[in-house]
């Protein structure tokens, strides 16, 4: 069955890195666009980043461009983000997710949390 | 404030019909795909529709969804306490090259 499962989140001082992994499994990963889509304690969904399934296409929501990036790893089956000067409203649960026909995502990992915080 | 509109809260009776709008502008709901989620408390969101009006597998035919120039909508029959959750719209905005979503209605069965 379809798995993906977050790692890399914790806490983290404003301007300070993290780098987020989410492994894929029960799936061809190469065959689908991925995402990191967050979500703020208590708020809603925010669309973080895109990457199609041969890592040629890369798109970015302007509150994060310049300042996370995205990667695969087709052949780990494996999602990243790195994310680098981070700011306190960068605090989220990140999800990863699988792409589905025109940007829709049906499967979704747990999630993992990220708090930028001094 | 999210690109797309969609009301804070809805609420309706055990059995009825509910329906959930999404207002967005020609550079994306009105060009693009409109998908549909729903959020447990504490779960990852979930996809009831994808590409306007169709279902994955799994969901039931009470979820359905319709588009209209620059709105969609998500209509919900037979509502069950279950049903209680955040719902959301999603979709691609051709002028800011980025996925959306809606800022999430909240459902509520009396």
């Amino acid at each position: 069955q379809v798995q993906l499962v977050e790692s890399g989140g914790g806490l983290v001082k404003p301007g300070g890195s993290l780098r987020l992994s989410c492994a894929a499994s029960g799936f061809t990963f190469s065959d689908h666009y991925m995402s990191w889509i967050r979500q703020a304690p208590g708020k809603g969904l925010e669309w973080v980043s895109y990457i199609s399934g041969d890592g040629s296409a890369i798109y970015y929501a302007d509150s994060v461009k310049g300042r996370f990036t995205i990667s695969r790893d087709n052949a780990k089956n494996s999602l990243c983000l790195q994310m680098n000067s981070l700011r306190v409203e960068d605090t989220a649960v990140y999800y990863c997710a699988r792409g589905k026909g025109q940007l829709a995502y049906d499967y979704w990992g747990q999630g993992t949390l990220v708090t930028a915080s001094s | 404030q999210s690109v797309l509109t969609q009301p804070p809260s809805v609420s309706a009776a055990p059995g009825q019909k509910v329906t959930i709008s999404c207002s967005g502008s020609s550079s994306n709901i009105g060009n693009n795909y409109v998908s549909w989620y729903q959020q447990l408390p504490e779960t990852a969101p979930k996809l009831l529709i994808f590409e306007n009006n169709k279902r994955p597998s799994g969901i039931p035919d009470r979820f359905s969804g319709s588009k209209s120039g620059t709105s969609a909508t998500l209509g919900i029959t037979g509502l069950q306490t279950g049903d209680e959750a955040d719902y959301y719209c999603g979709t691609w905005d051709s002028s800011l090259s980025a996925g959306v979503f809606g800022g999430g209605t909240k459902l509520t069965v009396l």
